[in-house]
Parts: structure tokens; C-alpha cells; sequence
């Protein structure tokens, strides 16, 4: 497809379990963000990779939350023995490149994948 | 910590009207602004980016910057009913650079 790809679009999980959530960015896309958005707030920024590499991590909550990007394309976003306050809409991201001239800093954002833990 | 501030709303204005939606920010190094148009339960579109102090136009949309004042702006012209949405204000450090930090967004809302 053309656009940003998440999988699942829903996922209902109990506490403790662990959940992976899925995105397939724009095809030549070098840099690829995740953010977490809660009901009535903005996006807020988790982690994003340029390529391969994870360059920026800083926005991860704790240990439990990790992320990978292993060739350069499609990521998960994995959050280990989850808890209620996890349940949010989590975005996946990617741009054409993460600096330059030639970027608008544009973000193209996925529909989203809304967890939901019990 | 960086903050982004804007007014939650909702912003109510009569189809035709123009529709000023204000933004701060903490970060005195911030560089790039963004605004992002979200319609309810969509993902967030960008609709305009300004990098220089001053006025920025692109149709009915206008973005005002004043870097001294860590001010943003978004003026709509002849605001439609299709512009209802939540209109997210997002800044960066870096020229170019996306990984922004959001405001809550402020709703707006363009009665018929």
C-alpha cells in the first residue's frame, strides 16, 4: 500500500501479557517513529530509527517497552508483562528522512494501533 | 521538560468566519513548528510548517511565528465545516527534524 501500515488495529490484552504491535512505513521511508497517544491528548514521542539503528530511544517509558527495526523496514514495538495504564493508540511514523534541507520534517502517521489491556 | 501549550477548546466559529488557533512553547530552542490537522479517530495530517519569524500562507491557512514571544499561530480563512478537527501544534530543536513534541491540540469547531 501507500501509506503507513500498523497491525493489529485493536488489540485487547489482560495485564501481565505481553503484546507486539506492528508497522510497515512508507516504502523508502529512512526514518521510522513510534508514538503513543492518549484519548484527548497529542502524540507523544517513544522511539524512532534511521535505517536499521535506533537513534533515539529517550521517550520508551521503562524497561518494558523496546523496539526494533532489524533491515531497515518494517518495526515492532513490543511492551513486556503489560499494565492498564499501557492502554493508549499507539502510532507508528516514517519520513523521508530524519534531517536535511530537502525534509519538511513532514511525519507520516499509520492509522494506529489501539491496546487495550484488561 | 519541553512543553507545547495550546487551548483545548472547543474554538466555535460560524462557517465563513476566520479561526485563530494559538500555540507556546518551552523550548527556547526550538526551530521547526508544525501544525497538524486530526480528524476524530483519523491519524494526525501535516497542513503547514514554519521554520523563519513571520507569516507563512498556503491557501486559506496562515502560520505566524515570533520566535522572541515562543509563539505559533494558525489563521483559517473562510473556515468550512470540513475544517472541524483538532489542530495539533508540534515544535523541534532541530531544522527538519521530526521527532516533535505535540501539544494536546485545541478542537475547532465550524458551525453551517
Amino acid at each position: 500500500g501507500a501509506g503507513v501500515s500498523q497491525s493489529p488495529r485493536y488489540k485487547v490484552t489482560k495485564r501481565g501479557q505481553d503484546v507486539a504491535l506492528r508497522c510497515d512505513p512508507i516504502s523508502g521511508h529512512v526514518s521510522l517513529y513510534w508514538y503513543r497517544q492518549a484519548l484527548g491528548q497529542g502524540p507523544e514521542f517513544l522511539t524512532y530509527f534511521n535505517y536499521e539503528a535506533q537513534q533515539d530511544k529517550s521517550g520508551l517509558p521503562n524497561d518494558r517497552f523496546s523496539a526494533e527495526r532489524p533491515e531497515g523496514s518494517i518495526s515492532t514495538l513490543t511492551i513486556q508483562r503489560t499494565e492498564q495504564r499501557d492502554s493508549a493508540m499507539y502510532r507508528c511514523a516514517s519520513s523521508l528522512s530524519s534531517r536535511g534541507s530537502s525534509n519538511t520534517g513532514e511525519l507520516f502517521f499509520g492509522e494506529g494501533s489501539r491496546l487495550t489491556v484488561l | 521538560q519541553k512543553e507545547v501549550e495550546q487551548n483545548s477548546g472547543p474554538l466555535s466559529v460560524p462557517e465563513g468566519a476566520i479561526a485563530s488557533l494559538n500555540c507556546t512553547y518551552s523550548d527556547r530552542g526550538s526551530q521547526s513548528f508544525f501544525w497538524y490537522r486530526q480528524y476524530s479517530g483519523k491519524s494526525p495530517e501535516l497542513i503547514m510548517f514554519i521554520y523563519s519569524n513571520g507569516d507563512k500562507e498556503d491557501g486559506r491557512f496562515t502560520a505566524q511565528l515570533n520566535k522572541a514571544s515562543q509563539y505559533v499561530s494558525l489563521l483559517i480563512r473562510d473556515s468550512q465545516p470540513s475544517d472541524s478537527a483538532t489542530y495539533l501544534c508540534a515544535v523541534t530543536p532541530y531544522s527538519g527534524y521530526s521527532t516533535l513534541t505535540f501539544g494536546k491540540g485545541t478542537m475547532l469547531l465550524v458551525s453551517p
